[in-house]
């Protein structure tokens, strides 16, 4: 089954930077809009942004809005999400996900999905 | 913001039918999509749309509306079956994606 391979994480210091990568083997990225998805310990889901195909058009989560910023290399076929003045509560396992598309009609849905990369923030 | 209000748990014998229900106010005029996310795996998309199912989800698994609340069923349940599920939606104007809380099925 396809998935995405996501990789960046690690150990941080609160305040300090971190920057993620989804990488997509056998997926060419540039046709769908792409997710950032976290799940904080013991807790559910929680999306954090999006970006459109043509990487135009970008959508935060309350919670990482002014930190956080997606973006998208589709020469590379790469997906980024660069983690500024992170905090305790950015503790989380961090998804990347493609977006749901089915004969060109693409919905709200996410289909592929990596298995995570684990960012702890912490001093 | 939105939210979205599922069980936390949901309890089945094998064979029996697990069904798990998730409301919120974007419902009505939104798509609800759910998840099934078991402990170090990937998620998967198990019903797009309310009631579609992807190519190599299992029958057994369906999805209804009804106003305010989506429903998840998945008519004899399996004990691989056992996981988390979330349903998931967007505001009306589809720039802010939110998660329900989660329900945990629990195959006895």
């Amino acid at each position: 089954q396809v998935q995405l391979v996501e990789s960046g994480g690690g150990v941080v210091q609160p305040g300090r930077s971190l920057r993620l990568s989804c990488a997509a083997p056998g997926i060419i990225l540039r046709n769908y809009g792409m997710h950032w998805v976290r799940q904080a310990p013991g807790k559910g889901l929680e999306w954090v942004a999006v970006i459109s195909d043509d990487g135009t058009k970008k959508y935060y989560g309350d919670s990482v809005k002014g930190r956080f910023t997606i973006s998208r290399d589709n020469s590379k076929n790469t997906l980024h999400l660069q983690m500024n003045s992170l905090r305790a509560d950015d503790t989380a396992v961090y998804f990347c996900a493609k977006g749901h598309c089915l004969n060109s009609n693409c919905d709200f849905g996410m289909d592929v999905w990596g298995k995570g990369t684990i960012v702890t923030v912490s001093s | 913001s939105y939210e979205l209000t599922q069980p936390p748990s949901v309890s089945v014998s094998p064979g029996q039918t697990a069904t798990i229900t998730c409301s919120g106010d974007p419902l009505p005029n939104q798509f609800a999509y759910w998840y099934q996310l078991r402990a170090g795996q990937a998620p998967i998309l198990v019903i797009y749309k309310d009631t579609e199912r992807p190519s190599g989800i299992p029958e057994r698994f369906s999805g209804s509306s009804s106003v305010t609340t989506v429903t998840l069923t998945i008519t004899g349940v399996q004990a691989e079956d056992e996981a988390d599920y979330y349903c998931q939606t967007t505001d009306i104007s589809g720039t802010y994606w939110v998660f329900g809380g989660g329900t945990k099925l629990t195959v006895l």
